[in-house]
């Protein structure tokens, strides 16, 4: 596709539940990240993947948080047990090379009832 | 610990205005200091900025960067309410690491 590709676009979810965000970046794109947005503040660090690297997961907020980028392209935000303060936009960017601008996708609303 | 500040965190002008909007930053490996315009979603990208002094432009939006003092300012001459956004200033530092500030929202009204 011409941009990052990011599913679902909304999910509600009950706490307790696993959920699963989708990232699809440009095709060519070697660096993806994910981000995480609460209402009125700014972007939050999750995890970043590089190439073949071992990713940088130094943002990841607790071991419910877990990514995979399967194949060098798309990428998987996993939470378990949900918890309410998950509630947030999650972003996905990715770039084609070290130091180019990120491209991000239009995020995934997540809230937790 | 590595950050970046922006300032104010909202503003409030009348079209027409001049706005300046600051980032500053604490990082080790500075490589690059980037813009980006957050309408609803998706951060859109307005500039990059890696050497101090340079002005970068596009339009009415103007940036430069301060290597020394640690800090961008985005400029915003005669605004237009499709200049609405928040505006998150990002640095690139170490190898590829990419830390956003809070942002500014800046609200134009007509």
């Amino acid at each position: 596709g011409a941009g990052v590709s990011q599913s679902p676009s909304n999910k509600v979810t009950e706490k307790g539940k696993d959920v699963e965000l989708r990232c699809d970046p440009i095709s060519g794109h070697t660096a993806l990240y994910w981000y995480r947005q609460s209402l009125g503040q700014g972007l939050e660090f999750l995890i970043y993947f590089q190439g073949n690297s071992a990713p940088d997961k130094s943002g990841l907020p607790s071991d419910r948080f877990s990514a995979e980028r399967t194949g060098g392209s798309v990428s998987t935000l996993t939470i378990q047990r949900t918890q309410q303060e998950d509630s947030a936009v999650y972003l996905c960017a990715s770039h084609k090379t070290v130091g180019s601008p990120l491209h991000f996708g239009n995020g995934t609303r997540l809230t937790v009832t | 610990e590595d950050k970046v500040v922006q300032s104010p965190l909202s503003l409030v002008v009348h079209e027409g205005d001049t706005v300046t909007l600051n980032c500053s930053y604490e990082v080790t490996n500075f490589r690059s200091l980037l813009w980006y315009k957050q309408e609803k979603k998706a951060p859109t990208f307005l500039f990059m900025l890696t050497s101090s002094g340079i002005e970068k432009k596009s339009g009415r939006l103007s940036s430069i960067l301060d290597k020394k003092e640690l800090f961008s300012i985005l400029n915003i001459t005669a605004t237009q309410t499709g200049d609405s956004a928040v505006y998150l200033c990002a640095v690139l530092y170490n190898t590829d690491k990419l830390i956003f500030g809070t942002g500014t929202r800046l609200q134009v009204f007509p």
